[in-house]
């Protein structure tokens, strides 16, 4: 089977950093991506990795190791905007595409 | 339009009762996937189109879901029998298939209620 997992529930403060993790063990990899998801909405999509490395963008970065099964997203000068549902999702093929969503990190920021 | 829209946006349903769930992707899209998210949960993977094809439908719940992709665009979901315990918000989203970095995009979701 397919699984991901993500801490239930983490807490910051507004201006503070928050890294939030997500180890995988998946029949298949093609890629790694973040998604933010806030309350009553749809999920948006944040980041994608498919190499090691970091990926940059503003003042999330997103983290991969394919050997070790394991990505982070990184979020800095954390806003109160930010609390939302942070969801990890494997895409397992490059010619199916099919994604398979962790069950997302809830992050609530407080002043 | 520009993005994936879902119809209805909310359905109300007593049990027994079929429910069919509409998702138009984005133009272009040859990826369609169906999701379903109870309250405070992830995304449960349901089925996943390449055109009109499901390569994949190992999600569905059980034989009271189906779906069906015409045109390689609309998506239809349908349950059948409807149980409570299918109270729960169902997510279309699309994306180019078979190219790195394709992200999805997902619709508002329609949120089901069977009472």
């Amino acid at each position: 089977g397919q699984n991901i997992d993500q801490p239930t529930e983490m807490t910051a403060t507004e201006g503070a950093i928050v890294q939030i993790n997500c180890t995988y063990q998946t029949s298949g990899f093609n890629g790694l991506f973040w998604y933010q998801q806030h309350a009553g909405e749809a999920p948006t999509f944040l980041s994608y990795n498919v190499l090691d490395g970091l990926e940059e963008k503003g003042r999330f970065s997103s983290f991969l190791s394919r050997s070790k099964g394991y990505s982070y997203l990184l979020l800095k000068e954390l806003q109160m905007k930010d609390s939302a549902s942070y969801l990890c999702a494997v895409s397992l093929s490059y010619n199916t595409d099919k994604l398979i969503f962790g069950t997302g990190t809830r992050l609530q920021v407080f002043p | 339009g520009a993005g994936v829209s879902q119809s209805p946006s909310n359905k109300v349903t007593e049990k027994g009762k079929d429910v069919e769930l509409r998702c138009d992707p984005i133009s272009g899209h040859t990826a369609l996937y169906w999701y379903r998210q109870s309250l405070g949960q992830g995304l449960e993977f349901l089925i996943y189109f390449q055109g009109n094809s499901a390569p994949d439908k190992s999600g569905l719940p059980s034989d009271r879901f189906s779906a069906e992709r015409t045109g390689g665009s609309v998506s239809t979901l349908t349950i059948q029998r409807t149980q409570q315990e299918d109270s729960a918000v169902y997510l279309c989203a699309s994306s180019f298939a078979g190219t790195p970095n394709t992200e999805a995009f997902f619709g508002q979701g329609t949120r089901l209620t069977v009472v």
